[in-house]
């Protein structure tokens, strides 16, 4: 139990659906990231979240839609995802970001379908 | 790209220390070497992160080179359930990539 929750844990969905994948974190940080994580490739930074200001995008398709209302929740809204989106999805946090030497938490992630 | 260089798999005997090699040559002055690992399917955990100096914690023992260029991460006493890749990325809190890791294999 890292104290970062992600939910749902699995999620299976069409191409024309629109879902959202939630991530709450317990620790008082205040950095959150959303990372995803392909068969067999290694974790790919998406989004960076700093006191809800978006600081990285990394060059995330616009059918993946990030939200960050407060410190402790992070959304990411999809819609008409295509079937090689379907990934691990992971969110994590941090003290900030930035901070030297601040190491990220992560949840258990979201494994994503799309059919 | 990752910045760092390791062996993609290792078999280690199950009580005894395993030691996970890492490169990482072009480290800047500024950034931290970081170990984290992941069991299959599950979120990436964090094991230990330094500077310069060698660090230790319940987890596992680092050691960084004088010169920067390169560490290793000791598992003391190996159980089954330390199977998993084990990730060394250097970067500063944020600025972290992940490669491809180690894949280590905890045999009974």
């Amino acid at each position: 139990e890292t104290g970062v929750t992600q939910t749902p844990r699995h999620l299976v969905m069409g191409m024309t659906n629109k879902k959202s994948l939630k991530c709450e974190q317990h620790l008082g940080h205040n950095a959150m990231y959303w990372y995803k994580q392909s068969a067999k490739k290694p974790l790919e930074l998406m989004f960076v979240y700093n006191f809800k200001e978006q600081t990285e995008n990394n060059s995330v398709p616009s059918r993946f839609s990030p939200e960050c209302p407060n410190s402790s929740h992070l959304f990411l809204h999809l819609h008409t995802l295509q079937p090689e989106d379907s990934a691990l999805y992971l969110c994590a946090s941090s003290r900030s970001s930035g901070g030297r030497g601040d190491t990220q938490y992560f949840g258990p992630g979201t494994r994503l379908t799309v059919l | 790209d990752a910045k760092t260089t390791q062996p993609p798999s290792m078999d280690c005997a199950e009580g005894r220390a395993a030691n996970l090699p890492c490169n990482h040559s072009t480290i800047s002055g500024n950034e931290y070497v970081y170990w984290y690992r992941q069991i299959h399917s599950q979120g990436p955990q964090y094991i230990i992160h330094g500077l310069k100096n060698n660090e230790t914690n319940e987890m596992a023992s680092l050691i960084i080179t004088e010169d920067r260029k390169s560490s290793t991460l000791i598992l003391p006493h190996a159980t089954l359930r330390d199977t998993a890749v084990y990730y060394c990325i250097v970067g500063q809190g944020d600025k972290i990539i992940f490669g491809k890791g180690t894949r280590l294999h905890i045999l009974p």
